[in-house]
């Protein structure tokens, strides 16, 4: 299967912030990788596919980009609502995987 | 709208089975491919399992496979579980794919949580 690796796997930020996760993949998977954020106690929200495509109704602050094995995830001015856990996902092979995850907290 | 609810989650000890159920409505479910994913307690999202629209193809992932069985019918998704061990416990989550072109999860249930303990 194909591993997904994300890093960091926790950051702290303040709002108005910059904030970018990474995830990279064991091999190389085109752009089929998605974005989703999830917060705690909730199922998670699609964000991005695609790799840059975002998903109807997520603000424009958010953005993806990378092909092959390194993808990068940024979040641009972040809000209070975006403190939340990110993941990657990649579609290219099955079985699908995940990244481990990224937490962004309050600084 | 679309909407997604799981349910059949539960206490089991190891090695018994479970059927987990997730209902679908708002929208034309046997035109698109459904999703389980989990996530154990303090833990990550695991992919588990996918369904095509028509049941035609079913994937798994390695933890699972051989012991988890997916399938559909005219508005349920089921994962049947088999030989559950402790570390199958997690919150299941099904999931609607984003379009017919595409297999992303964009639609998601609130989740059923499967405790397996001895």
């Amino acid at each position: 299967a194909i591993q997904m690796t994300q890093s960091p796997s926790s950051l702290s930020a303040s709002v108005g912030d910059t904030v970018t996760i990474t995830c990279r993949a064991s091999q190389d998977i085109r752009k089929d990788l998605g974005w989703y954020q999830q917060k705690p106690g909730k199922a998670p929200k699609l964000l991005i596919f695609g790799a840059s495509f975002l998903q109807t109704g997520v603000p424009s602050r958010f953005s993806g980009s990378g092909s092959g094995t390194d993808f990068t995830l940024t979040i641009s001015s972040l809000q209070p609502e975006d403190f939340a856990s990110y993941y990657c996902l990649q579609d290219n092979n099955y079985p699908w995987t995940f990244g481990q995850g990224t937490k962004v907290e309050i600084k | 709208q679309v909407q997604l609810v799981e349910s059949g989650g539960g206490v089991v000890q190891p090695g018994k089975s479970l059927r987990l159920s997730c209902a679908a409505s708002g929208f034309a479910f046997s035109s698109y491919g459904i999703h389980w994913v989990r996530q154990a307690p303090g833990k990550g999202l695991e992919w588990v399992a996918l369904i095509w629209f028509d049941g035609s193809k079913k994937y798994y992932a390695n933890s699972v496979k051989g012991r988890f069985t997916i399938s559909r019918d005219s508005s349920k998704v089921y994962l049947q579980m088999d030989g559950l061990r402790v570390d199958d416990t997690a919150v299941y989550y099904c999931a609607r794919e984003i379009s017919y072109a595409s297999s992303w999860p964009a639609y998601w249930g609130q989740g059923t949580l499967v405790t397996v303990s001895p």
